[in-house]
């Protein structure tokens, strides 16, 4: 199976900065998403991008499939930004999804 | 939007209970997961449901059985809890060959 890893594995922020997180794959994907997983425990989608580049307010997600690497954009981040963020890609069996070890992010007021 | 529910969120159970941990979908998808979430081991497949009556075992299967009788409900079944099988339980569903995964909000499960 494909390898995922993603950095840094914590990053702690001031409100209001803003933040790259990588997500880097061991070969091609036909799936990519982006989760948040909140202190309850549920994971939130973020993006499905196994390509190309995505915007949902805040937040925008690019991923670079010829160079195996996707890269998750937080702007003006604030304390509910806090959790973990898992990066998910699947190579060849659809149904078999790699996830990686995620980011914890921390905002401080 | 995708609404993928589970049971129970919290539960504790006794060694050698016979536990079952429930999944609903309501978007039709053809595939679902159970997953289990342990610190420093991260996500891992116990099993996947690609059509009722279907299911195929994942990384982890031993201990568990599934149950998909309708294709809305995909149910997670431990015979026999033990101490091992205290975890943060996670189901998703997926629609079609390449679709995006959605999971449920999660049951933290506690075996005594």
């Amino acid at each position: 199976g494909i390898q995922v890893e993603q950095s840094p594995p914590d990053l702690i922020l001031q409100e209001g900065a803003n933040s790259t997180l990588r997500c880097n794959f061991s070969d091609s994907v036909n799936n990519l998403q982006w989760f948040h997983q909140n202190p309850w425990g549920q994971l939130i989608n973020l993006f499905y991008i196994p390509s190309g580049t995505k915007q949902n307010g805040r937040l925008s997600a690019t991923t670079v499939a010829t160079e195996r690497y996707s890269l998750l954009y937080i702007s003006s981040s604030q304390t509910t930004d806090s959790g973990v963020y898992f990066c998910a890609a699947t190579s060849g069996n659809f149904n078999k999804f790699y996830f990686g070890s995620g980011t914890k992010l921390n905002v401080k007021p | 939007d995708v609404k993928v529910t589970q049971s129970s969120r919290y539960l504790v159970k006794r060694t050698g209970e016979k536990v079952f941990l429930e999944c609903v979908q309501d978007m039709d998808h053809e595939n679902m997961f159970w997953y289990r979430q342990d610190p420093g081991l991260g996500l891992r497949l116990i099993y996947f449901s690609y059509d009722v009556k279907m299911k195929e075992k994942g990384d982890i299967p031993e201990g568990y059985s599934v149950s998909r009788e309708k294709k809305e409900r995909f149910s997670l079944i431990l015979e026999s809890a033990s101490t091992n099988q205290t975890s943060m339980y996670l189901c998703a569903s997926k629609g079609g060959r390449v679709g995006e995964l959605f999971f449920g909000e999660g049951s933290r499960l506690t075996v005594l």
